[in-house]
């Protein structure tokens, strides 16, 4: 059964540096999104992505915070300038219609000393 | 925005019927009803959704009552696998044809051998 996939599965950095989080998404999918979940906390949509641009963001997705398809395969999130605040698992998911059920990734632990 | 509640936490005896209610009193009539479960810190998993009449899939039914302000998710025969928190979530359409998923607190389900 096909299914997203996501690297690293656990990512340390220093504060201040960027991070680049992989997702490949089902092959033919669509429509792309990030969430986040900060550790005992709920999970939270970040950004939705569909034809090459974002549809629509959550507060949470600021300016240190971008999205790309640079391939046609890979969909990434890059946080600019981490914060600790970053630490989180981040999970990406894929739907192949905008309507259909989101299929998530396993996530990447992001850890920001 | 449709919020929902949920009991945050039951048990269930392996092998019976796990019934997991839901309120979400304030849904609108287009909206759809989602559930999905996490187990541990993986990704969310889908389960089912439905609008206004009952469904059925080999994971699990999702009974809506006739007003849709509340529903029930029944997994037939629980396992210990099946032991994570449950999510059920209105799925709120965003613009340009995506949509977020809300995730609240979920109910944490215990699958007692």
């Amino acid at each position: 059964e096909p299914e997203v996939t996501q690297t690293p599965s656990h990512q340390v950095t220093q504060m201040g540096q960027e991070v680049i989080l992989r997702c490949v998404p089902i092959s033919n999918h669509l429509y792309f999104y990030w969430y986040r979940q900060i550790l005992g906390q709920k999970v939270e949509f970040l950004v939705s992505f569909y034809n090459n641009e974002i549809s629509e963001k959550s507060e949470i997705f600021d300016d240190q915070f971008s999205v790309e398809r640079p391939d046609g395969s890979n969909f990434t999130l890059k946080i600019r300038s981490t914060k600790l605040e970053d630490s989180a698992m981040y999970f990406c998911a894929s739907t192949k219609r905008w309507a259909d059920e989101q299929y998530f990734g396993p996530g990447t632990r992001l850890t920001v000393t | 925005d449709a919020k929902t509640t949920q009991p945050t936490s039951m048990d269930c005896a392996e092998g019976r019927a796990a019934n997991l209610p839901c309120n979400h009193s304030t849904i609108s009539g287009n909206e759809y009803v989602y559930w999905y479960r996490q187990i541990h810190s993986q990704g969310p998993q889908y389960i089912i959704h439905g609008l206004k009449n009952n469904e059925t899939n080999e994971m699990a039914s999702l009974i809506i009552t006739e007003d849709r302000k509340s529903s029930t998710l029944i997994l037939p025969h629980a396992t210990l696998r099946d032991t994570a928190v449950y999510y059920c979530i209105v799925r709120v359409d965003g613009g340009a044809g995506s949509y977020q998923l809300t995730f609240g607190k979920g109910t944490k389900l215990s699958v007692i051998p």
